[in-house]
């Protein structure tokens, strides 16, 4: 069965300090696809990156970095010199190969607080 | 607005009455999902449709809801004799069709259901 795991319920932190959110994901297919979502307070989910399980690259994004670790599983989320705008939560999703694929599973979240 | 859109944005009800939202996904993507999210919780897979055709139903889709998608355009989710424990947050994604390229889903602000 798939299943992702975001052992971090709560995070808070002081403006500018880096933060790392831990995902860790459980799945038995050879490919399959990880993402992260972003869910400010005001309710609706961002996207913000995908990944193939093929391509361990890592990957930046301005102030967003992604550390992805096919041999542990894991697929954490780097926020360099945070920001107020960055408190949300955050979830970890995975979904399986298409073409059966689509649907994803998530984490049950990291709520990141950033504060000034 | 281009995004996915959801009606009505909150509910209320009285327990063992029927209710029935509508979400209108992103003009262009033939994918439409359903996931509910509960407090502190990640969102849980409900069900998807590609194109009019209902691919797939999660066990937590009890024989109370039902979900169409009759032109492939909109979709409706009714739930009946609504119990206290429907109360959550009911989110609409979309995406293309995974092998166009599709893994990304888009998600609508939700519909907040409250059962009285």
């Amino acid at each position: 069965a798939q299943k992702v795991t975001q052992a971090q319920t709560e995070i808070s932190v002081v403006e500018k300090e880096d933060v790392t959110l831990d995902c860790v994901y459980e799945t038995r297919d050879t490919t399959y696809y990880l993402f992260w979502y972003k869910q400010p307070p005001s309710g609706e989910l961002v996207f913000l990156i995908r990944r193939n399980s093929f391509d361990e690259q890592n990957e930046i994004s301005g102030r967003y970095s992604w550390n992805f670790q096919k041999s542990t599983s894991s697929f954490n989320f780097t926020i360099t010199a945070s920001q107020v705008v960055d408190s949300a939560v955050y979830f970890c999703a995975l979904s399986e190969a298409i073409p059966g694929g689509g649907k994803l599973i998530f984490g049950q979240g990291t709520e990141l607080s950033v504060k000034p | 607005d281009t995004g996915v859109s959801q009606d009505p944005r909150h509910k209320i009800t009285k327990r063992g009455q029927n209710v029935t939202f509508r979400c209108d996904p992103i003009s262009e993507h033939n994918r439409l999902y359903w996931y509910r999210q509960t407090l502190g919780q990640g969102p849980e897979f409900l069900t998807y449709f590609q194109n009019e055709a209902q691919l797939e139903k999660s066990r937590l889709l009890s024989d109370r809801f039902s979900a169409e998608r009759p032109k492939g355009s909109f979709s409706t989710l009714e739930i009946q004799r609504t119990e206290q424990g429907d109360s959550a947050m009911y989110l609409c994604a979309s995406s293309l069709e995974p092998l166009a390229g599709g893994l990304e889903q888009y998600f609508g602000p939700g519909t907040r259901l409250t059962v009285t």
